[in-house]
């Protein structure tokens, strides 16, 4: 079975500083991985994804990921963190569930905390 | 501006009683689908439908109940048989064919038993 691990809880960072958010996803079938934003009391907003071709994806908001597929990796990083990056980060892998919907597992969330 | 609405953004409920949670869509999306959200948990799936008059359950379906009567709406009831049921509540749309995979979310409604 699919499952998507995201070991930090929680990254504090200062303001223009980088970050990498980790995401390890474990799959025996090819996957397609995703990374959402949520910002407090709303929903889920796709920052980036990855189907196929470029292992490293540019996403919304300066952000981008890289595809490792030897690590099961899909780590998100941003070179310059913004006060207004702060927010909760969700990676997720899709798999194919019950004929053609495509189900996301999701990890449980990474909280970035950027300070001034 | 083509999206996905749920209503309403805030609901209170006494304990024993049922609710109803609304979500419309106006992609021409074919699959909907319900998340329920708590602190330190992530995302889990409650229920989803791939076309109208048809959906199945997710990983936490016990004690709540959807129906799919038309494409743009998939209602979700929160049955007095949930035990937990104060939550963060997301509703989600997705296409069925090609290889996009991407869904698109609602705000959320947040519930809370009182």
């Amino acid at each position: 079975a699919q499952s998507v691990t995201q070991l930090d809880s929680q990254v504090p960072v200062f303001e223009e500083a980088p970050v990498e958010l980790r995401c390890n996803y474990s799959s025996s079938v090819s996957v397609y991985l995703f990374w959402y934003v949520q910002y407090p009391n709303q929903g889920l907003q796709l920052l980036l994804k990855y189907l196929s071709g470029s292992t490293l994806v540019k996403g919304i908001n300066g952000f981008e990921a890289e595809f490792n597929k030897s690590q099961t990796s899909f780590h998100l990083r941003k070179p310059s963190v913004h006060i207004s990056d702060t927010a909760e980060y969700f990676c997720a892998v899709s798999v194919i569930y019950g004929g053609a919907t495509n189900k996301l597992i999701f990890g449980t969330g990474t909280l970035l905390a950027v300070q001034p | 501006d083509g999206g996905i609405t749920q209503s309403p953004k805030y609901l209170f409920r006494k304990e024993g009683q049922n609710v109803t949670l609304s979500c419309e869509q106006n992609l021409n999306h074919d699959a909907m689908y319900w998340y329920r959200q708590d602190p330190g948990q992530g995302l889990r799936l409650i229920y989803y439908s791939q076309i109208v008059n048809d959906f199945q359950k997710g990983d936490i379906a016990e004690g709540y109940s959807v129906s799919r009567e038309k494409k743009e709406s998939f209602p979700l009831t929160v049955t007095s048989a949930q035990k937990n049921p104060t939550a963060f509540y997301l509703c989600a749309s997705s296409r069925t064919s090609g290889n996009s995979n991407e869904q698109f979310f609602g705000p959320g409604t947040r519930l809370t038993v009182l």
